[in-house]
C-alpha cells in the first residue's frame, strides 16, 4: 500500500529555532513536494524535487530550504523559524514523468511561538 | 498563470441528499487535468476524482461525479446520497504544463444527520 509519512503530527518551536520537517515515501517515487496549508489560502507549493539532490522553488520558497539526499526522503528546513511560519505542512509524492496521482502525508501542524 | 477558484468556503448537506461543489479555473492551455481532493478531519488528503481535459465525458466514481464544462472553465463535483463520512474539506486542483498542482482555497462540507 502506498505510504507517505511525516516525522511529526504536531510540533511547537520557538522563534529563531532551526526546524526540520521530514517526509519519507516507500513507493520509489521520483517526485516529492512540500506544501503549506492555511485557512482561506488552500495549499501553496513551497519546494519540489524531481530527483535525488535536485530541488526547485515553488510559489512561496522564502524562509525555507530543502534537502533530498536519498530518493525516499525529502526534508523541509526552516533556517530561523518565525511566527508567520505557523501552519500545516503537507508532503506529497508521485512517480515518473507526466501526471500520476499525488499521494499525501498526514501533515505536520507547526506552531512557532 | 493558471488559477483555481472555489467560491463556496462552506457547504452543508443533509445525509442521503445531493450536494454540488463549485470550481472554476483560468488557463490558456488546451491539455490539462482537473482533480477533486478530499481532506477529512484526520488530514490525510486523498484523490476523489480526476478529469482529463481532452475527454468530453464527465468522470464518475461511485457516488461522486463531475460536471466538466471546458469552454466555461468550470469543474463542479456532485456528491450523491451524501454520507456522514463525506464530511471533509474538498479541494479542486489543476495540473498542466508546469507539472505542478494548483489548488483552490477549498470548500468545507458538513453533512447533517
Amino acid at each position: 500500500d502506498v505510504k507517505v509519512t511525516q516525522s511529526s503530527r504536531y510540533l511547537v518551536k520557538r522563534t529563531g529555532e532551526k526546524v526540520f520537517l521530514e517526509c519519507v515515501q516507500d513507493m520509489d517515487h521520483e517526485n516529492m513536494f512540500w506544501y503549506r496549508q492555511d485557512p482561506g489560502l488552500g495549499l501553496r507549493l513551497i519546494y519540489f524535487s524531481y530527483d535525488v539532490k535536485m530541488k526547485e522553488k515553488g510559489d512561496i520558497p522564502e524562509g525555507y530550504s530543502v534537502s533530498r539526499e536519498k530518493k525516499e526522503r525529502f526534508s523541509l528546513i526552516l533556517e530561523s523559524a518565525s511566527t508567520n511560519q505557523t501552519s500545516m505542512y503537507l508532503c506529497a509524492s508521485f512517480p515518473g514523468t507526466g501526471f500520476y496521482e499525488q499521494y499525501f502525508g498526514p501533515g505536520t501542524r507547526l506552531t512557532v511561538t | 498563470a493558471q488559477t483555481v477558484t472555489q467560491s463556496q468556503p462552506e457547504m452543508s448537506v443533509q445525509e442521503a441528499e445531493t450536494v454540488t461543489l463549485s470550481c472554476t479555473y483560468d488557463t490558456s492551455e488546451s491539455d490539462y487535468y482537473l482533480f477533486w481532493y478530499k481532506q477529512p478531519p484526520s488530514r490525510q488528503m486523498i484523490l476523489v476524482i480526476r478529469q482529463e481535459a481532452y475527454k468530453q465525458q464527465n468522470a464518475t466514481e461511485n457516488r461522486f461525479s463531475v460536471n466538466f464544462q471546458k469552454a466555461a472553465k468550470s469543474f463542479s463535483l456532485k456528491i450523491s446520497d451524501s454520507q456522514l463520512g463525506d464530511a471533509a474539506m474538498y479541494f479542486c486542483a489543476y495540473w498542466g504544463a508546469t507539472n505542478k498542482l494548483i489548488f483552490g482555497t477549498g470548500t468545507l462540507l458538513a453533512v447533517q444527520p
